[in-house]
């Protein structure tokens, strides 16, 4: 199985600031039919159900406010928060769907 | 809008069985392979078992092999869970989800909660 292991488990940030999660595959998950990369994030919140924040490594999800990007290539992806705000103080997991799903160990995002 | 509401969870022994339920609405379910994800108390995301849009194709984590039994309805807009021989370590919430064509789970039930003790 494809292993994604996250950078940092934790990470204090100050509200207004830029927050980086990164994520680093095990194997390429690039894939063929239309080279783009299996990578997907999600959002967690306490007591809430994941959430779908971005796809396809970069492309965000109709909704989810511009401050979340996504980047990546080969076996390291990274999502940006650009300027973070209270709302955003949760649990992020990347997640890859190439072969057998598998999902990163999460990165509590929490307030410095 | 799109709904995934699950049921059935609850406290078994180990040993025991359960079997979850995942009512769908809001969208057409016979067109989108759907899956089972857990998260044990504290921990990470774990995909359990998905099923293709026919349910003619099932798949399983290795954990689960064997004594879990992922199924559907497509006339009922329903995905199912059957778990049995169930262990101390299955204790999670289980969450319903849908697979897009985008290669991610894009709605989320709000989970049912199993928790195996004796």
């Amino acid at each position: 199985d494809i292993v994604l292991t996250q950078t940092p488990d934790s990470l204090p940030v100050s509200l207004g600031e830029r927050a980086i999660i990164r994520c680093k595959s095990s194997q390429s998950i690039l894939a063929s039919f239309n080279n783009k990369h299996s990578l997907s994030w999600y959002q967690q919140k306490p007591g809430q159900p994941p959430q779908l924040l971005i796809f396809w490594a970069s492309t965000r999800k109709w909704g989810v406010p511009d401050r979340f990007s996504g980047s990546g290539s080969g076996t390291d992806f990274t999502l940006t928060i650009s300027s973070l705000q209270a709302e955003d103080v949760a649990v992020y997991f990347c997640h890859q769907y190439y072969s057998t799903p598998t999902f990163g160990q999460g990165t509590r995002l929490e307030l410095k | 809008e799109v709904q995934l509401v699950e049921s059935g969870g609850g406290l078994v022994q180990p040993g025991g069985s359960l079997r979850l339920s995942c009512a769908a609405s809001g969208f057409t379910f016979s067109h989108y392979l759907m899956a089972w994800v857990r998260q044990a108390p504290g921990k990470g995301l774990e995909w359990v078992a998905n099923i293709k849009e026919d349910g003619s194709e099932k798949f399983y984590v290795d954990s689960v092999r064997g004594r879990f039994t992922i199924s559907r309805d497509n006339a009922q807009t329903s995905l199912y869970l059957q778990m049995n021989s169930l262990r101390v370590d299955d204790t999670a919430m289980y969450y319903c989800a849908r697979f897009n064509d985008s290669a991610s789970f894009d709605k989320w039930g709000q989970g049912s909660r199993v928790i195996v003790s004796s």
